[in-house]
């Protein structure tokens, strides 16, 4: 089966730097996502990582273990607008382009 | 970039009736496009995915009878609620996967805004 676990709510400070972590165990893997999605509107691409380590893009960057089931996405420089929702996701099979979500982060930046 | 249309963004129908709604790639071609509903606070559920062309493949627990899936073109995919009831009121979100771009590639998923259906 599929399992990808993240923690449902995180409140962190404008300014700061949050880390969202996400675990997986999937029958087979092919890619983590992670998506941004404010309320009632479509997740948007943050990042993606396949292969082990950090891929930084701003003040977002993505950090995947595949030994470890484990990745995490980092935001630093927190800004207001940064209130969201937060989706991990993986891609399974190397010939399929589907996506198994998690159930989201509610991040809440406060002043 | 690739944009990913949805119609209507929200829709409210009364309890038995059928809803349609439309998914389309603006500017890509799209072979395959991916359902998802979401219920309020919970995750993306992938409902079903669409082949243009072919019959759609439904996930485990999702009538195929009941949401129909029209994929006609390569640039549009339906979903049809059939026989609307108030426990299929959720947020429906398409996604299209753009042809042109290769397994290795990983913006190959585009999703729509999503349609907000309420059955009353």
């Amino acid at each position: 089966g599929q399992n990808i676990d993240q923690p449902t709510e995180m409140t962190a400070t404008e300014g700061a730097i949050v880390q969202i972590n996400c675990t997986y165990q999937t029958s087979g893997f092919n890619g983590l996502f992670w998506y941004q999605q404010h309320a009632g509107e479509a997740p948007t691409f943050l990042s993606y990582n396949v292969l082990d380590g950090l891929e930084e893009k701003g003040r977002f960057s993505s950090f995947l273990s595949r030994s470890k089931g484990y990745s995490y996405l980092l935001l630093k420089e927190l800004q207001m607008k940064d209130s969201a929702s937060y989706l991990c996701a993986v891609r399974s099979g190397a010939g399929s382009y589907q996506l198994t979500f998690g159930k989201g982060t509610k991040l809440s930046v406060i002043p | 970039g690739a944009v990913v249309s949805q119609h209507p963004s929200r829709v409210i129908c009364k309890s038995g009736t059928s809803v349609k709604i439309e998914c389309r790639s603006l500017d890509f071609q799209a072979t395959t496009m991916f359902w998802y509903r979401q219920f309020p606070k919970k995750s993306l559920m992938l409902m079903a995915t669409s082949n243009e062309g072919s019959k759609a493949t439904y996930e485990q627990g999702v009538e195929k009878d009941k949401f129909l899936i029209n994929h006609a073109s390569l640039t549009l995919s339906t979903l049809t609620v059939t026989s609307a009831h108030p426990e299929d009121s959720s947020f429906y979100i398409c996604s299209a996967r753009d042809n042109s771009r290769g397994l290795a590639i990983a913006y190959e998923q585009y999703f729509g805004p999503g349609t907000r259906l309420t059955v009353t």
